[in-house]
């Protein structure tokens, strides 16, 4: 069946780049994406990418998918404290609704 | 920015009671969706609600779980008879086209 996996934890110091990864099964998905939480706070949409794109540049987040491995990744450039937050990617199936990994809480350590 | 807001934000119920969780999403979007989130699990997907009726519900939505659009505005999540093992973080979400889903903050169900 469908599923999304994630690693669960990420730590970084403030200024390195973050690289948070994702594997996903259903490779009829059309569109991949990448929510943050914060404490207390819902899903903020951060980006999305299409499925026959390989790449999305958005500020300092860059989106890479490699449709053949079914892996996403988010690059999140220069983090900072404010970055701090649980990344949830998710993939989106024939019929619109969302298929979430576990999320990955990213620390950024000043 | 216009957004999804839900209420309550927080609700304790106790088991066997009905809940109805209360959303409004975004005001031209057409796509409404519930999800959920137990803790320490991952976000679930309830049911989708295009064009006035369902267009996909879970395994997990059963005949306890019912949705509506009473008006214009809100879109509701009712559960008939609440169990335990309903406790979770409930969020909607809504969507102008199919692609961008936004959600709300979440209403934190406990049942005890």
């Amino acid at each position: 069946g469908e599923d999304v996996e994630q690693s669960l934890f990420l730590s970084v110091r403030e200024g390195d780049s973050s690289v948070i990864n994702c594997t996903y099964t259903d490779s009829s998905s059309t569109y991949l994406y990448w929510y943050k939480q914060e404490p207390g706070a819902g899903l903020q949409l951060l980006t999305y990418i299409f499925s026959n794109m390989d790449m999305k540049q958005d500020q300092r987040l860059t989106v890479l998918l490699n449709k053949k491995d079914k892996h996403l990744s988010l690059r999140i450039a220069d983090t900072q404290t404010g970055d701090s937050a649980i990344y949830f990617c998710a993939e989106r199936g024939d019929t619109g609704k969302l298929i979430f990994g576990q999320g990955t809480t990213l620390q950024v350590k000043p | 920015e216009p957004e999804v807001t839900q209420t309550p934000s927080h609700q304790v119920t106790q088991m066997g009671q009905e809940v109805i969780l209360r959303c409004v999403p975004i005001s031209n979007h057409l796509y409404f969706y519930w999800y959920r989130q137990i803790l320490g699990q991952k976000v679930e997907f309830l049911v989708s609600f295009y064009n006035n009726e369902i267009s996909e519900k879970s395994e997990i939505f059963d005949d306890q779980f019912s949705v509506e659009r009473p008006d214009g505005s809100n879109f509701t999540l009712k559960i008939r008879s609440t169990k335990l093992e309903d406790s979770a973080m409930y969020f909607c979400a809504s969507s102008e086209v199919a692609e961008t889903q936004y959600f709300g903050p979440g209403t934190r169900l406990l049942v005890l």
